[in-house]
């Protein structure tokens, strides 16, 4: 069974900085592209950045330069690195994993809130 | 920037069948974006139910099935029931990594 936990949502201030982790269990990441998606409250998703199979990364135009999508093979884990977030980066980040173009195993949300 | 469209609603009463699309403000959806539907009840992930234009993933019931119609991706449900009640994605791969969302479709069964 495949599963994914993801952990490192809350709140923070304008200009600062998070870490999201994704525990992947039932696929290897060797084989498996990862990818981050958000949904800011009342909205729709979103696409937010990928890791190949490979471990070339991803991003929307959005987070470029400021998000930054790792992975663990070891430990088979996912991370995103959430730096100068800004109000509009507020959503719930689902994990999801990718084996073709798509997305097919989904991990349960964590809700990031920017605030002051 | 690449804006893929959706209805934003749909009302289908229990047993009919609706179809939803998935198009593109500049262009024509075809196979080769590979477009796949998600669908999501409020508060939970989303769930995949379709991949490559019309690949219902594991367990999806065949009421629901995807195709291309004219220059759009679409998503038919047949026979539908009150728990298909929920926001429908689709998604399109732009290539290079690249995916973008529709804006969802909300489908309404009563």
């Amino acid at each position: 069974e495949v599963q994914l936990l993801v952990s490192g949502g809350g709140l923070t201030e304008p200009g600062g900085s998070l870490r999201l982790s994704c525990g992947v269990s039932g696929i290897t990441l060797n084989l498996y592209a990862m990818s981050w998606v958000r949904q800011a409250p009342g909205k729709g998703l979103q696409w937010v950045s990928s890791i190949s199979s490979g471990g070339v990364t991803y991003y929307a135009d959005s987070v470029k330069g400021r998000f930054t999508i790792s992975r663990d093979t070891s430990k088979n884990t996912v991370s995103l690195q959430l730096n100068s977030l800004r109000a509009e980066d507020t959503a719930v980040y689902y994990c999801a994993s990718r084996y073709g173009l798509y997305f097919d195993y989904w991990g349960q949300g964590t809700l990031v809130t920017v605030s002051s | 920037q690449t804006v893929v469209t959706q209805e934003p609603s749909f009302s289908v009463s229990p047993g009919g069948t609706v179809t939803l699309t998935c198009g593109l403000k500049s262009g024509s959806v075809s196979t080769n974006f590979y477009p796949s539907w998600y669908q999501q009840t409020p508060g939970q992930a989303p769930r995949t139910l379709i991949y490559n234009t019309n690949t219902r993933s594991s367990g999806v019931p065949d009421r629901f099935s995807g195709s291309i119609l004219g220059n759009k991706a679409a998503l038919t449900i047949t026979g539908a029931q009150a728990d298909d009640e929920s926001d429908y994605y689709c998604v399109l791969y732009m290539g290079s990594g690249v995916s973008v969302f529709g804006g969802g479709t909300k489908v309404t069964v009563l």
